[in-house]
């Protein structure tokens, strides 16, 4: 069964620093997520991403976080200054109907 | 803000037992989704419910899409240890709206 591979597994970075999430959707699918949640809480909406722009953001997505799909393989979510609160695991899904999310990466900022 | 109110958020039940995990809302989704996530990992679909009052069944999981499209259910026959886990409900409109999650514990 196709999957959506997401990279790095796990990442740690500092406070301040800028951070790359790194997804491979479904080849054949047109919408694209990010989602993540926080440990213990409930699965949170991002945004989603539609031929080649950010169709909806939610009120968490500020001007700090940046989708892009450079190549029109990958789709990546950009931090550009982490903050402690953005500790998570951070899932990518692509869909097509139905939705299939990556294994996640889970960011932790110390 | 679409609210997706899933019940119970946790479960602890013997092997054998029956259960069942609700999910409410005051919106109607064109589609309701439920997955199951392990610790670490992505949510991973189970089934799709689209037509109002839709059962679907897998295995020993039934699901049930309510009349008005507004709630689901989730009901698992004789639970298995195999079975824990965090189960997700999502209404689907123009993007996912996931509920909080109910963690089962099935003991064996």
């Amino acid at each position: 069964e196709p999957e959506v591979t997401q990279t790095p597994s796990h990442q740690v970075t500092q406070m301040g620093q800028e951070v790359i999430l790194r997804c491979v959707p479904i080849s054949n699918h047109l919408y694209f997520y990010w989602y993540r949640q926080i440990l213990g809480q409930k699965v949170e909406f991002l945004v989603s991403f539609y031929n080649n722009e950010i169709s909806e953001k939610s009120e968490i997505f500020d001007d700090q976080f940046s989708v892009e799909r450079p190549d029109g393989s990958n789709f990546t979510l950009k931090i550009r200054s982490t903050k402690l609160e953005d500790s998570a695991m951070y899932f990518c899904a692509s869909s097509s109907g139905r939705a299939f999310f990556g294994q996640g990466t889970r960011l932790t900022v110390v | 803000t679409q609210l997706l109110e899933q019940s119970p958020q946790f479960l602890s039940i013997q092997e054998g037992e029956n259960l069942t995990v609700y999910c409410n809302s005051s919106s109607v989704f064109s589609s309701l989704q439920w997955y199951r996530q392990e610790p670490g990992e992505g949510p991973v679909l189970l089934v799709t419910v689209v037509t109002g009052g839709e059962v679907k069944k897998l295995k020993r999981l039934t699901f049930q899409f309510g009349d008005a499209r507004k709630d689901s259910s989730l009901h698992i026959t004789a639970a298995q240890p195999g079975d824990t886990g965090l189960y997700l409900c999502a209404g689907v409109k123009d993007k996912l709206v996931f509920g909080a999650g109910t963690i089962l514990r099935v003991k064996s």
